[in-house]
């Protein structure tokens, strides 16, 4: 498994704000993703970081409004831009690690809950 | 295309048994079964492969039939701790691979 911390748990902020979330894992992963879970919705993925290539990211979802970095092997943040109320949700960090007989699977971290006013 | 899950909800008391099915428009490599208690991140259960199935812990096990591209989750004698929200994850390998696809989950409650 890893383990992934998430900065911050919560917050509240004003429309038109941004907010960064921070994402650090426990050893080096190649694959890091960002998902969107609205309340009581499924996970929505928003983007695919990869260290020391540019995000990418998934249909309806783009680099202005969800600006990603991937400094190194451990971390990356998220920054939503410009906040509405229609983000106002849960987003999810998750790494890709190797399980015993060669596949992978995602681990996530513990979510950042966004108000948006 | 999300996969489709079914059914939306399942209320069970102690001991029975549940199965939660999962069912992609598309050709998939691989299916990750998680469980979402209220509040927390996903807890992956556990994967299955095209050519393949794997059982998983404690009482609950899965099955993939990669012609009808479906999986099932079976959780047996189940207990209270298997409250929460189960969600498919679906890889459709190839370009896409490492990317998971969720359903729109299943919720289970279990009563004492």
């Amino acid at each position: 498994s890893a383990v992934i911390s998430q900065k911050p748990s919560r917050d509240i902020c004003q429309r038109g704000t941004s907010l960064t979330i921070q994402c650090q894992v426990d050893s080096q992963v190649t694959m890091m993703f960002w998902y969107r879970q609205q309340p009581g919705q499924s996970l929505t993925l928003i983007a695919t970081a990869n260290q020391g290539s540019e995000a990418t990211y998934e249909s309806g979802f783009v680099i202005d409004k969800f600006p990603i970095s991937r400094p190194n092997l451990t971390f990356s943040t998220l920054t939503v831009s410009n906040m509405s109320p229609e983000d106002s949700s849960i987003y999810l960090c998750s790494v890709e690690r190797g399980l015993a007989g060669g596949s992978d699977t995602q681990y996530f971290g513990p979510g950042t809950r966004l108000t948006v006013l | 295309q999300q996969p489709v899950q079914s059914p939306q909800a399942v209320i069970l008391r102690e001991g029975e048994d549940a199965v939660i099915n999962c069912s992609s428009s598309k050709a998939l490599y691989s299916v990750h079964w998680y469980r979402q208690k209220h509040g927390e991140a996903p807890v992956f259960l556990m994967i299955l492969l095209k050519g393949g199935e794997q059982k998983g812990h404690d009482k609950i096990s899965a099955s993939f039939n990669e012609k009808k591209q479906q999986s099932s989750l079976y959780l047996t004698a189940s207990q209270l701790s298997y409250s929460g929200t189960y969600f498919c994850g679906t890889d459709a390998g190839g370009t896409s691979y490492g990317k998971l696809t969720f359903g729109q989950g299943t919720i289970l409650t279990v009563h004492p």
